[in-house]
């Protein structure tokens, strides 16, 4: 069973560009999470979608943001970029959220903001 | 708000002797509390989940409501357990994991 996919591996960007980001689900899973986890700040929440919805968001700025595709493929996009947007972006998915499925996690997106 | 501590950043431990990283957390539904572990150049992969109580690896975690802990044992430690590990914990609702700052284990021949 192929795992959790992310592209691209690494991305720069300069502030004030967009980066967007991107994932793909293990197949059968249809919510996926985003994490970002920057240096000294450990792993934070982002986002979670379900079925195509956000069901929810972690406490950052609504430059943030992100959608879920039908076949429950997953972007993130970050506008305005600052350089304290520089880290590792991860993303994870679950098959039924409303079991608390474990979540399994993607190698990750290292974003580098100049 | 729910929380999870991990009080060492660092720990360092000789090949064969017994290891437990601490984790210790505030959360006021019940809580699903997991284990990640992070090897060199890997992805973040889940090493165990309270409700499983499975040995993984060698490793065991106790959920301990009392004391709100979730410690992480292993009584012999292996070179090969050298790694970040991060103590979570999941909503109720069960959508967002929240995560302790991780503790790097060194496991030294």
């Amino acid at each position: 069973e192929a795992g959790v996919t992310q592209s691209p591996t690494h991305l720069i960007k300069t502030r004030g560009q967009q980066a967007t980001l991107r994932c793909s689900p293990i197949s059968g899973h249809t919510s996926v999470y985003w994490y970002q986890q920057a240096l000294g700040l450990g792993l934070q929440f982002l986002l979670w979608y379900d079925e195509g919805e956000e069901r929810n968001r972690g406490n950052f700025p609504p430059r943030f943001s992100g959608r879920q595709f039908p076949n429950y493929s997953s972007e993130l996009n970050v506008n305005a970029l600052e350089l304290e947007d520089s880290a590792l972006y991860l993303c994870a998915s679950t098959r039924l959220t409303r079991r608390r499925e474990t979540q399994y996690f993607g190698p990750g997106t290292r974003l580098l903001v100049l | 708000a729910q929380r999870v501590t991990q009080p060492e950043k660092l720990l360092s431990v000789f090949k064969g002797a017994p290891v437990e990283l601490k984790c210790n957390y505030s959360y006021s539904g019940s809580p699903e509390l997991f284990w990640y572990v992070q090897y060199s150049r890997q992805r973040l992969q889940l090493l165990l989940r309270h409700i499983s109580r499975e040995s993984i690896k060698g490793f065991t975690a106790d959920l301990n409501k009392g004391e709100t802990s979730f410690h992480l044992k292993k009584p012999f430690a292996q070179e090969e357990d050298s790694a970040m590990y991060y103590c979570a914990l999941l909503e109720t609702s069960g959508s967002r994991l929240t995560f302790g700052e991780g503790t790097q284990l060194t496991v030294n021949p």
